[in-house]
């Protein structure tokens, strides 16, 4: 079955901590892979997406991502978090050609101390 | 810039009742979603819709019925209200393949 994982369901860290949460997909051939940002009782927010091209995309504040197609993944990454990064954090993939039945990871709720 | 809105954004209901969520969007995008999200499952496709009048399942449609007769309006009813629908579902839009999500509604069963 096709799934996404997100290997941490709680990260805590200290400010200005570097971050990395993992992704990975089981999907085979094109993908389109998206980190979203739920902030505490708020909607999705669109972090960052990849569709082609440079594999290291670079979103909204200060995130950025990297798409390993041999390892199947697509790691969300900062290097100084801040607390107003705590939020919960989903992995999301499409196939390709405009398909858009997006499977989402079970989230990485991250917690930023002050 | 919220081009998607969703109503209500809370509610309580009893087991067995009929629910209705609304859902409209003013974008115009073709493609639109409801999904629900639970603790320790992430967010999960109920339905979704390609256009007007066409509409899939996702993984989760049991116990949901959807419609879709305007390109902004995409409906999601509960049609026999269930304790294991309590959940927060969020309605969602598309323009080809970035979703954008709604600020979703609280539905708790009783």
């Amino acid at each position: 079955a096709q799934s996404v994982s997100q290997h941490n369901h709680h990260v805590i860290l200290s400010e200005a901590a570097s971050l990395e949460l993992g992704c990975n997909y089981s999907y085979g051939g094109t993908v389109n892979l998206f980190w979203y940002v739920q902030y505490p009782g708020q909607h999705l927010q669109l972090l960052l997406k990849y569709f082609s091209g440079d594999p290291l995309v670079k979103g909204i504040k200060g995130f950025e991502a990297e798409f390993i197609k041999s390892k199947f993944s697509f790691n969300l990454r900062k290097p100084s978090v801040q607390w107003s990064d705590t939020a919960e954090y989903f992995c999301a993939v499409n196939r390709g050609a405009g398909n858009n039945d997006m499977r989402f990871g079970a989230g990485t709720r991250l917690t930023v101390k002050p | 810039d919220a081009g998607i809105t969703q109503s209500p954004r809370y509610k309580i209901t009893e087991t067995g009742r009929q629910v209705t969520l609304m859902c409209h969007q003013t974008w115009s995008h073709s493609y639109m979603f409801w999904y629900r999200q639970d603790l320790g499952h992430g967010l999960r496709l109920i339905y979704y819709s390609a256009a007007a009048d066409i509409t899939d399942k996702g993984e989760v449609p049991d116990g949901y019925v959807v419609s879709r007769s305007k390109t902004e309006n995409f409906p999601l009813t509960l049609e026999s209200a269930t304790r294991s629908q309590t959940s927060v579902y969020f309605c969602a839009s598309s323009d080809r393949n970035t979703i954008y999500f709604g600020e979703g509604s609280w539905l708790t069963v009783v």
